[in-house]
């Protein structure tokens, strides 16, 4: 079946540094794929999206390629600030008449002033 | 006014008791969604529905139940609620022909005794 793997947290970083949060997936089709963020008490938001292979989602200095040889979705920021700290969660949507979200589990940063 | 809200925002019971969430949207979507959200585990896809006279099962559909009704309205309810289902529950919504994108409420916070 589809499934999302992501790294595990929590990610630590101090502010201004670079972030990476590892995302690969297993899927039968051509997913959607998806980032979104989870600030603390709240629900999650859509961060960024890519429909297919070699596209590039972008959204608040976050960015992720669409990897189809490697099955991956890569989260980068290049310098993150404290109001980063959240957690992160992969998604892919496969393109069937559901659109239903499967979930990574999603990674917790936490920047440091 | 939020687009998607979510009573109650906190509830605890006992084993046994019956419960109903309650999902309320402003958006017009015709798609709604129930998931369950447990440390580690992402998030989990109860039910989901498209309409009034559509209703879906998801992957962890056991021991609830819900109701459409209206397409606004979408109800989750825990028949006799046991502990293994505390969890944070998060009601959402997306439009038809947007795959993936999809719109979260804030979440309700259930604990079971």
């Amino acid at each position: 079946g589809n499934s999302v793997t992501q790294m595990e947290g929590p990610v630590t970083l101090s502010e201004e540094a670079f972030l990476t949060i590892n995302c690969t997936y297993t899927a039968t089709g051509y997913p959607s794929l998806f980032w979104y963020v989870q600030y603390p008490g709240e629900g999650l938001q859509l961060l960024l999206k890519a429909t297919k292979a070699d596209d590039k989602g972008s959204n608040k200095g976050f960015e992720a390629t669409y990897r189809k040889e490697t099955t991956s979705f890569h989260l980068e920021k290049g310098s993150v600030q404290v109001s980063d700290s959240a957690v992160y969660f992969c998604a892919l949507s496969e393109r069937d008449s559901s659109y239903k979200l499967i979930f990574g589990s999603g990674t917790r940063l936490l920047v440091r002033p | 006014d939020a687009d998607v809200t979510q009573t109650p925002r906190n509830r605890i019971t006992k084993t046994g008791k019956r419960i109903m969430l309650e999902c309320s949207q402003t958006k017009g979507h015709d798609r709604m969604y129930w998931y369950r959200q447990d440390p580690g585990l992402g998030l989990r896809l109860i039910y989901y529905s498209f309409d009034v006279k559509d209703i879906n099962k998801g992957e962890i559909s056991d021991g609830y139940s819900v109701s459409r009704q209206a397409q606004a309205k979408f109800s989750l309810s825990l028949e006799s609620a046991i502990p293994n289902q505390t969890a944070l529950y998060f009601c959402a919504t997306a439009p038809a022909r947007l795959a993936g994108e999809q719109f979260f409420g804030p979440g309700t916070r259930l604990t079971v005794l």
